[in-house]
């Protein structure tokens, strides 16, 4: 899973084949934020999920929130060769964001 | 359509010399402006956010100095000095900065930075 100290993790799947990706953090949130960023890019953001949610959906993935166990998780079903990339979680405070330490996803067509 | 423009979008830097970097915002509905590095192990961090003209900041990390700039309401720069590793820096902008965790940031293309 993503944040604290942990390095970049990398996950290499086959095209069709559903993934999670998992984010733990050490200070309450009530938002996080999931952004992809693909190769020669800037990050984007991909999905918001607020604490009253614990689940949000948009097309084919599925974030959830857990504040009792201050974690995260982005599921992709149905995973696409163009959903190649690397997967931030984050904080936002304010004007401020704190990323993850980010997944690095590699579908294989 | 894009919000942010960034140059230059590369640049080799000889070790010890410093480089400006340009950032033009395109719609003033996103006025909250940022800079982000992303260093080698691809991991992002904060360094700046600027509202208002003349506002400036300094910031030292390892491996970088830098030195940020808001020259007008749609222009941002970053003086980057002492860059020991490579790097990228992305500039930001935002439609709300205090107080709002829901604000979505949107990212420029980004300008890579490398050590000669």
């Amino acid at each position: 899973s993503q944040w604290g100290e942990e390095n970049l993790q990398a996950l290499s799947i086959q095209e069709g084949e559903d993934v999670t990706m998992n984010c733990s953090y050490k200070t309450y949130t009530t938002v996080v934020q999931w952004y992809r960023q693909k190769s020669g890019k800037g990050p984007a953001l991909i999905i918001l999920i607020r604490s009253n949610e614990r689940e949000k959906r948009s097309g084919r993935l599925r974030a959830t929130l857990d504040t009792s166990s201050q974690s995260s998780s982005l599921s992709i079903t149905g995973t696409l060769a163009t959903d190649t990339a690397v997967y931030f979680c984050a904080r936002n405070m304010g004007y401020k964001l704190t990323f993850g330490t980010g997944t690095s996803l590699l579908v294989d067509p | 359509v894009t919000l942010l423009e960034q140059n230059p979008r590369w640049r080799l830097v000889p070790r010890g010399q410093a480089v400006n970097l340009r950032c033009i915002l395109k719609n003033s509905q996103y006025p909250w402006m940022s800079w982000y590095q992303q260093d080698l192990q691809k991991q992002l961090q904060w360094l700046f956010t600027l509202r208002s003209p003349g506002d400036k900041e300094v910031k030292s990390l390892p491996g970088a100095d830098y030195l940020a700039t808001r020259v007008t309401d749609t222009e941002l720069r970053l003086q980057v000095a002492n860059m020991s590793q490579g790097r990228t820096l992305y500039c930001t902008c935002s439609a709300d900065g205090g107080g709002n965790n829901y604000a979505e940031q949107f990212f420029g293309p980004g300008t890579r930075l490398t050590v000669l």
